[in-house]
């Protein structure tokens, strides 16, 4: 079965350091992967995904992700985090058999001044 | 923003009364979802739907039933609301051509059962 983990509940990182929010998964085949951010009180947002091709994928927001088959991760990245940043975010795949999206358990990103 | 819509956006209902959860969208998706969301944040595919007249149980047991008479409708229908209920509801679609088309979400309905 499909399926992606994000070890960290929360990150926390000051306000223009550098972030990073983990994600590793686990599919048979070729995988589509997808990072959404969540704030409060709010939908899920799509951020980027993976399909194929270059490794390092730009989204909205700055936001980009590795893919990195080798280390079957998917790590969403920011050169410089911004305090409206905080929020949580969640990594999926999805499944191609089913073309159901599973998601991930969500990381809580804090982002302090 | 996306063009999928969910109605009410907060509900608090008694124990025991039937609710319905609408969910819309105008993009003309085959493909929605259904997702309840813990209060610790972890998302579960309750339903979800290829198309009119197609619907599927998801990944975690429910006790909520789904239609799809039209495409832009997926409402989600409880016949009789327990405090166990009390979660967030989250309403999603997506293209059905090709599997690696991104989901859009609607703002979500948060009900508290009494």
């Amino acid at each position: 079965a499909q399926s992606v983990a994000q070890p960290e509940d929360q990150v926390n990182v000051a306000e223009g350091n550098p972030l990073t929010v983990k994600c590793t998964y686990s599919v048979s085949g070729n995988p589509y992967l997808f990072w959404y951010v969540q704030y409060p009180n709010r939908g899920l947002q799509f951020l980027l995904k993976y399909i194929t091709g270059d490794n390092l994928v730009k989204g909205s927001y700055g936001f980009e992700a590795e893919f990195n088959k080798s280390q079957t991760s998917f790590h969403l990245k920011k050169p410089s985090a911004l305090v409206s940043d905080s929020a949580l975010y969640f990594c999926a795949v999805r499944d191609r058999g089913t073309d159901k999206l599973i998601f991930g358990t969500g990381t809580r990103l804090q982002v302090f001044p | 923003e996306a063009d999928i819509y969910q109605t009410p956006r907060y509900l608090v209902i008694g124990t025991g009364k039937k609710i319905t959860l609408e969910c819309s969208q105008t993009m003309g998706h085959d493909k929605m979802y259904w997702y309840q969301q813990d209060p610790g944040m972890e998302l579960h595919l309750i339903h979800y739907s290829y198309g009119v007249n197609s619907t599927e149980k998801g990944d975690l047991s429910s006790e909520s039933t789904v239609s799809r008479i039209r495409t832009e409708h997926f409402p989600l229908t409880l016949e009789s609301a327990r405090p166990s209920h009390t979660s967030q509801y989250l309403c999603a679609s997506s293209e059905s051509q090709g599997d690696h088309a991104e989901a859009f979400f609607g703002q979500g309905t948060r009900l508290t059962v009494v």
